[in-house]
């Protein structure tokens, strides 16, 4: 069975850092590429970032670049996100999702975890 | 590429026939996928490349569409499809963008 488990989310002050993880297993994670997603309270899905199965290429959502770092060790069947900076705009669920087809991004998401929340707050 | 759905929210009866639209503001091929969202859960992939069918997915949901213009059908709503639905498209990478929602409701 897939699971995709997030944890690290919690309350930080503006300006703060956080890093999520994602703990993965049930499937070949090093095969997959790997995304965030997030969902402001009340609002809409957004994508944050995307990382291929073997990182050698990371992207991320224009409003969010030098913020944010996407990172993976597939030894341990793991994703992360690094946020720096945090603003309160960044309040939001971090879901991380598994990409639909092994080997090759095409960026539909087929598996996501339960979420992380992320509080920026003062 | 900025996606648009419409309406943003629906009334409906069990049983209806329900179409959602999502337009791109610019061509994006066939690279669009529909989610479903239910309060408290994690989006569902229901539909990708605008009209394959996700594995596990009731036949009664479909997609259509190419270019700038999509839909997403659902022929003989049920009671556990009143929920939130989405598109996002897949064509302008690394900008992965979704639409607004639509909430379907219960009439």
């Amino acid at each position: 069975e897939v699971q995709l488990v997030e944890s690290g989310g919690g309350l930080v002050k503006p300006g703060g850092s956080l890093r999520l993880s994602c703990a993965a297993s049930g499937f070949a994670f090093s095969s997959y590429t790997m995304n965030w997603v997030r969902q402001g309270p009340g609002e809409g899905l957004e994508w944050v970032s995307s990382i291929t199965s073997g990182s050698s290429y990371t992207y991320y959502a224009d409003s969010l670049k030098g913020r944010f770092i996407t990172s993976r060790d597939n030894a341990k069947n793991s994703l992360y996100l690094q946020m720096n900076n945090l603003r309160v705009e960044d309040t939001a669920i971090y879901y991380c999702a598994r990409d639909l087809f092994a080997a090759r991004g095409v960026f539909y998401f087929d598996y996501w975890g339960q979420g992380a929340l992320v509080t920026v707050s003062s | 590429i900025q996606m648009t759905q419409s309406p943003s929210s629906l009334s409906a009866s069990v049983g209806d026939t329900v179409t959602i639209t999502c337009r791109a503001s610019q061509g994006i091929n066939n690279y669009l996928a529909w989610y479903q969202q239910k309060p408290g859960k994690v989006p569902k992939l229901l539909i990708y490349a605008a009209s394959t069918l996700q594995s596990g997915v009731p036949s009664r949901f479909s997609g259509s569409g190419s270019g700038t213009d999509f839909t997403l059908t659902i022929s003989g709503l049920q009671p556990e499809d009143f929920a939130t639905y989405y598109c996002q498209q897949a064509n302008s990478f690394p900008a992965l963008t979704f639409g607004g929602g639509t909430k379907v409701e219960i009439k």
